[in-house]
């Protein structure tokens, strides 16, 4: 079956603009992350959404970053008036639910670089 | 939140067997232990997971202690495509996604 997509997979723009980030997590799947990965460095954990319920904001860096997911499926990440810090990539996961031993299933990420 | 410490980078051999240790002192008692598995521009990548002792799949061993304030992934007979990034991943399975708390990864190379 078909894994977890993002998209674009590469994303450049300039400083000030805004951006969305796209992510199909996997069909029946209720639990989506959003992550960040600068260069080099480790995965930085930025919002969490888990069926209906409100999503968990708490890794937001900040408040020019928002997501929302539709229908309980697709999510978009925005980020507004984008800074050059903001690039690196940023990578969506999916698991079945946030239950016991739920692995996550990572997209391939998008790459965005703001000059 | 639990905060992990791996080292930076491991080099070994094909056909060695590569042990990597994930610190994470401040676990709680509801935390699992996950590592995934990175190859350059992919997403992370599944290998094991566990909470306590010993868990083996057919890639991997985990081995968790019984204090569970570090756990060391075993792999066995490494080949020239387990040259990746592994990240130990700390976290409960109920709760908010903040708790999620990836190690900074080590980066292994593998060499003839």
């Amino acid at each position: 079956g078909a894994g977890v997509s993002q998209s674009p997979s590469n994303k450049v723009t300039e400083k000030g603009k805004d951006v969305e980030l796209r992510c199909d997590p996997i069909s029946g799947h209720t639990a989506l992350y959003w992550y960040r990965q600068s260069l080099g460095q480790g995965l930085e954990f930025l919002i969490y959404f888990q069926g209906n319920s409100a999503p968990d904001k708490s890794g937001l860096p900040s408040d020019r970053f928002s997501a929302e997911r539709t229908g309980g499926s697709v999510s978009t990440l925005t980020i507004q008036r984008t800074q050059q810090e903001d690039s690196a990539v940023y990578l969506c996961a999916s698991s079945l639910n946030r239950a016991l031993g739920e692995t996550q299933y990572f997209g391939p990420g998008t790459r965005l670089l703001v000059l | 939140l639990a905060k992990t410490t791996q080292p930076i980078s491991m080099d070994s051999y094909e056909g060695q067997e590569v042990n990597i240790t994930c610190s994470h002192n401040n676990i709680a008692t509801n935390d699992y232990i996950t590592w995934y598995q990175q190859f350059p521009s992919q997403g992370p990548r599944f290998i094991i997971q566990g909470y306590k002792t010993k868990v083996t799949n057919e890639v991997a061993s985990l081995f968790i202690p019984a204090d569970r304030k570090s756990s060391t992934l075993s792999l066995p007979r490494v080949s020239l495509s387990d040259t990746a990034v592994y990240y130990c991943l700390v976290g409960p399975f109920t709760g908010g996604g903040n708790k999620l708390t990836f190690g900074t990864g080590t980066q292994l190379k593998v060499e003839l």
